[in-house]
């Protein structure tokens, strides 16, 4: 029974370049969360994904970053044109069902480092 | 908008005392709080949750934390820490805002366990 996989765990990249990010949410768990945490600070929301859907994004950055969890495969969280700023470490989440009365089980993390 | 607080960024107890890390939360409605561990390097692990009913909820580790809607605290506490507890420690609500399951953060206590 795994948990929530995330991939690649330490990724560098130089300014200009494109991160991805994968999660695989646990079995049975259809409901997927990202969440970003900068040196020093908590964690921050950034989008909540359903299969093929995105239901809230309110707190993904306007522009170079996006976000998917198609029908098959792992949801993909995807970055361009990294800056420096971008560096620090993004979890994902997943829930088996929707509604605030709800567990959140995390990844390890995908470290960034932008250099 | 909803938010969390924990005043003391960093705590230094000797094994064996007792603990009590502090969380005040600001939520219009009945909040669903959390408190989850991270381990340098690791992804967050639940400790306990509250959703309704009994205000001292239990969780693993040993841990606890009660609920108290006149004073919006979520206090974690311990009866005696052990060595392995160092960590950081985070404290989350959320609600039934629709889009499930967005937990806000706090920024985090840092527990560091002398011998």
């Amino acid at each position: 029974n795994a948990g929530v996989m995330q991939n690649p765990r330490h990724l560098v990249r130089r300014r200009g370049q494109e991160a991805r990010l994968r999660c695989s949410p646990m079995k049975g768990h259809s409901h997927v969360y990202w969440y970003r945490q900068l040196p020093e600070e908590g964690l921050k929301f950034m989008v909540y994904l359903q299969k093929e859907n995105i239901i809230d994004e309110s707190g993904m950055p306007k522009e170079r970053f996006s976000a998917e969890f198609p029908k098959e495969g792992p949801s993909i969280l995807r970055i361009q044109q990294v800056v420096r700023g971008d560096s620090a470490a993004y979890f994902c989440a997943s829930s088996p069902m929707a509604g605030g009365a709800n567990v959140l089980t995390f990844g390890a993390g995908s470290r960034l480092t932008v250099l | 908008a909803q938010s969390v607080t924990q005043p003391d960024i960093h705590i230094t107890v000797s094994e064996g005392a007792s603990l009590e890390l502090r969380c005040n939360y600001s939520y219009g409605a009945t909040p669903y709080l959390f408190w989850y561990v991270q381990s340098p390097g690791q992804g967050l692990q639940l400790l306990l949750k509250y959703f309704s009913g009994d205000t001292l909820v239990q969780g693993i580790k040993g841990f606890e934390a009660e609920f108290k809607r006149s004073q919006s605290s979520f206090n974690l506490r311990k009866p005696s820490v052990h060595w392995s507890d160092a960590a950081e420690y985070f404290c989350a609500v959320g609600g039934d805002t629709g889009t499930a399951s967005k937990l806000t953060f706090g920024t985090g206590t840092r527990l560091q366990v002398t011998l």
